[in-house]
């Protein structure tokens, strides 16, 4: 089955800029979504099909995704970007969503 | 606004049922197709089950497969999951989500499998 990794975390100081990765293999060929999940909340689409932003996103949020890795990139980021953040897939050949097991943004 | 609402969570006890339903409003519900994705305390996301839009194509987690049943009922905006043959680890909070880049979200409804 199709495995995603990710870091379990990232620290970053406010003003700065995140950048949170995801490697699959040939991930490049598929399309890549990023959701942020805060504390006691339901997840939320921040980045989907690689780089695109939902409405209401701010343009802080970033994605790409190349080769054998994917990375949301937050720029500028505040206290209140701290949550946790998944990668998911759609593997075809196994017809399963797979989600990366999640990484935790600290601002510090 | 799209909105997806998550009911019939609860206490069961192991080997027992349960039946969730997620409402849909604020979209065309039989346009897109659905996902059931769980939490358990503390843990990541787990994708369940998926359903195309006219219930044509479903596809399940190897972890729920043979226990758990996706179906939607279009003209009511409503997708299920029945779940049967439950065992602790499938305490979690349960999601639907809208379509394969899981754009909309339910607020989730807890399921807790213990004796």
């Amino acid at each position: 089955s199709y495995v995603l990794t990710q870091p379990p975390s990232v620290s970053v100081a406010p003003g700065q800029t995140a950048r949170i990765t995801c490697g699959g293999n040939n991930i490049g060929s598929k399309s890549v979504h990023w959701y942020q999940q805060k504390p006691g909340q339901a997840p939320v689409l921040v980045v989907y099909d690689d780089s695109d932003r939902p409405s209401g996103i701010p343009e802080r949020f970033s994605g790409s995704n190349s080769g054998n890795t994917a990375t949301l990139t937050i720029s500028r980021v505040e206290a209140g970007d701290e949550a946790d953040y998944y990668c998911q897939v759609w593997d075809s050949s196994s017809a399963h969503v797979v989600f990366g097991g999640g990484t935790k943004l600290t601002v510090l | 606004e799209a909105q997806l609402v998550e009911s019939g969570g609860g206490l069961v006890q192991p080997g027992g049922s349960l039946r969730l339903s997620c409402a849909a409003s604020g979209f065309t519900f039989s346009s897109y197709s659905m996902n059931w994705v769980r939490q358990a305390p503390g843990k990541g996301l787990e994708w369940v089950s998926y359903i195309s839009t006219s219930s044509s194509s479903i596809y399940y987690a190897d972890s729920v497969k043979g226990r758990f049943t996706i179906s939607r009922d279009n003209a009511k905006n409503s997708l299920y999951l029945q779940m049967n043959s439950l065992r602790a680890e499938d305490t979690a909070v349960y999601y639907c989500a809208r379509d394969l880049s899981l754009k909309v979200w339910g607020q989730g409804t807890l399921v807790t499998v213990s004796s």
